[in-house]
């Protein structure tokens, strides 16, 4: 059983489209995340949702829409693509009472190509 | 945006050797440090974390932090080219969020 898959893996499409990627963990953990990856390696947080409410926004597009629709599923919604959004996206899980440990659980990630 | 710095590499060590990675950060309100290990093309995991000024051994690894000089680093006992891997620090701050380096990669040559 994966602990915290994402779906899909690899997304190649045109600019302007719009794509979405989902999430799911089986960890029992109440807190989520997206991060991006850039080809720089650098692994930027975008969003964090704490049994379902949004705790984390960081300066993000607003055509990037995150939606929780139970504490075990994170989704991102991408609207209007742009190249710039090429990169690899992470979602990761924790308990927020062991977030001291920086004990962050990492999907697989998922490639999107914007072309 | 919190700074984390780190050295791209990548750093080539022969295996046996000691690895010595370091990162800087740059808020000194910073409360926890970790160490991740990303394989290429898949997903970072966490080695080590450290919250108090010292050291922190746990089997070949060991993470060193230094809050007055906002410096941490991770030192890799007895190379193993399994080791050979992307090493991303990222610090903590007292809103749980993490702030990644772009990390440091490592080849052990056999």
């Amino acid at each position: 059983d994966t602990a915290v898959s994402q779906t899909p893996k690899y997304l190649v499409t045109q600019m302007g489209n719009d794509k979405s990627i989902k999430c799911e963990q089986n960890l029992g953990h109440d807190t989520m995340y997206w991060y991006k990856q850039d080809s720089k390696k650098f692994l930027k947080i975008m969003f964090s949702y704490n049994n379902k409410e949004l705790i984390i926004n960081e300066t993000v597009p607003n055509r990037f829409s995150p939606k929780s629709p139970d504490k075990a599923h994170l989704n991102l919604h991408i609207n209007s693509l742009e190249l710039g959004d090429s990169a690899v996206y992470f979602c990761a899980s924790s308990l927020s009472d062991r977030l001291n440990t920086g004990e962050l659980f990492f999907g697989e990630g998922s490639r999107l190509t914007v072309l | 945006q919190k700074e984390v710095e780190q050295n791209s590499g990548p750093l080539s060590v022969p295996e046996g050797a000691i690895a010595s990675l370091n990162c800087t950060y740059s808020d000194r309100g910073s409360q926890s440090f970790f160490w991740y290990r990303q394989y290429s093309g898949k997903s970072p995991e966490l080695i080590m974390f450290i919250y108090s000024n010292g050291d922190k051994e746990d089997g070949r690894f060991t993470a060193q932090l230094n809050k007055a000089s906002q410096y941490v680093s991770l030192l890799i006992r007895d190379s193993q080219p399994s080791d050979s891997a992307t090493y991303l620090c990222a610090v903590g701050d007292n809103f749980n969020k993490f702030y990644f380096g772009s990390g440091t990669k490592l080849n052990v040559k056999p």
